[in-house]
């Protein structure tokens, strides 16, 4: 069982709102990162972090922010949520394997936004 | 540019039958190769990650096969039963980054 946990699985929400999007993890991961999964599509890393107090932005331009205060949590935020911002939003945190030195990642069950 | 592209797109086979799927990556350098399955609604979740130096891995009915020469990538699910319907999904490494390359997946569906 993951030990990685976000809130809302699902939000269905009207354009112009402010939204954060929960993601906590209890396995003491320094490494957590933010994909967006549109369906059918691959995973975008859109924001990542290395620790507490830092945050660096992913592949993927997004308007979403993030925040590290503690070591288990790392929200996303939306200011103004649009439509365009409709999408699953994936939470991971990672280890490294000792052998390989390989991070893996365990992903959160997902946060579907929807913006009308 | 860096490229992880699967095949097929998608695969419907009945329960109880072998099946195999594809992963040709354009990758490098090249640290590591992962498959991962994600159900429905759900998270991906690791099946196997082998580096440059493993050949074949195994997890269960899940076996994955790397031939770094030709960036060829299989996964081969032995006896498939009905909870192996989801989408799988290859990802290749870089290197010592944590920037992953991530395949659209092969969504499967075991019939009865």
């Amino acid at each position: 069982e993951a030990d990685i946990y976000q809130t809302p699985r699902y939000l269905v929400i009207g354009t112009g709102k402010k939204i954060t999007l929960e993601c906590s993890q209890t396995m003491g991961h320094d490494k957590m990162y933010w994909y967006q999964q549109d369906p059918g599509m691959e995973l975008h890393l859109i924001h990542y972090s290395y620790g507490v107090n830092s945050t660096e932005k992913g592949d993927l331009s997004s308007e979403s922010t993030v925040s590290r205060i503690r070591t288990e949590h790392f929200p996303l935020t939306l200011e103004s949520a649009r439509p365009s911002h409709t999408s699953q939003y994936l939470c991971a945190s990672s280890e490294p394997i000792p052998s390989s030195g390989a991070n893996v990642l365990t992903f959160g069950a997902g946060s579907r936004l929807t913006v009308l | 540019k860096n490229q992880v592209e699967q095949s097929p797109q998608s695969l419907i086979i009945l329960e109880g039958k072998n099946c195999t799927l594809q992963c040709n990556y354009t990758v490098s350098p090249f640290s590591n190769l992962r498959w991962y399955k994600q159900d429905t609604g759900r998270g991906p979740v690791s099946l196997t990650i082998m580096t440059f130096s493993e050949n074949t891995k195994s997890n269960g009915r899940y076996t994955a096969t790397l031939d770094a020469d030709t960036k060829q990538s299989s996964l081969h699910i032995t006896a498939s039963q009905l909870s192996d319907s989801a989408s799988y999904i290859c990802v290749v490494s870089p290197g010592a980054t944590n920037k992953l390359i991530f395949g659209t997946g092969t969504l499967l569906a075991v019939q009865p």
